[in-house]
């Protein structure tokens, strides 16, 4: 299974774009780059996902880079509610269950 | 809709009891799973139900752990001789599976303290 790598913790201000990066370098062809995000105390909570075109939705932008070795989700206008550990996972097609990793802790401040 | 559901949201017990955590997922999903995560840490994969296939069991930590979905819905996680290392928040997942990527939902947890 790729693995992937992400920052322990990062702050943004409020209404300011936060650009959460991680590294996924030996990601294969049929691995998928999803990110969840978990407030505290709640279960995860989907957020996007994307294999080779950067993809959007109502929560944020997912930038995934040609190589498709890192990849990058971009909450445009990041709110206090917005205030979490986000997950990047690399899911092979071939299984189901999510690795998840250390993630990034999310700060939003006033 | 109705999204996953736990019960019971919080479970105190001795160590050395046997515990059921209970997992209601969302109607129609035909996909289960279950992870725990332990304070502090990252979640942890334990089993995943897909239809009437045998489950995935690769993530249980030890043969006390076991899981049983009745009926392609409710699944019951039952932890037998609890310990101390057993406490932690244990969540369910769903989805309806699909070819290529899809999304799981989860649930709130049940956290589970053994004393």
């Amino acid at each position: 299974d790729a693995k992937t790598t992400q920052p322990p913790s990062m702050d943004c201000a409020e209404g300011r774009a936060a650009n959460l990066p991680c590294n996924h370098s030996t990601i294969s062809g049929n691995e998928y780059v999803y990110w969840y995000r978990q407030i505290h105390s709640q279960g995860p909570q989907y957020i996007i996902h994307g294999l080779k075109n950067n993809e959007t939705n109502e929560m944020a932008s997912l930038i995934i880079t040609e190589d498709r070795k890192s990849s990058t989700l971009i909450l445009p206008h990041a709110t206090l509610r917005d205030t979490a550990v986000y997950y990047c996972i690399v899911r092979p097609d071939n299984t189901d269950k999510l690795i998840f990793g250390t993630g990034t802790r999310l700060q939003v401040f006033p | 809709g109705a999204g996953v559901s736990q019960s019971p949201s919080n479970k105190v017990t001795e160590k050395g009891k046997d515990v059921e955590l209970r997992c209601d997922p969302i109607s129609g999903h035909t996909a289960l799973y279950w992870y725990r995560q332990s304070l502090g840490q990252g979640l942890e994969f334990l089993i995943y139900f897909q239809g009437n296939s045998a489950p995935d069991k690769s993530g249980l930590p030890s043969d006390r752990f076991s899981a049983e979905r009745t009926g392609g819905s409710v699944s019951t996680l039952t932890i037998q001789r609890t310990q101390q290392e057993d406490s932690a928040v244990y969540l369910c997942a769903s989805s309806l599976r699909t070819s290529g990527a899809y999304e799981q939902y989860f649930g709130p947890g049940t956290r589970l303290t053994v004393t």
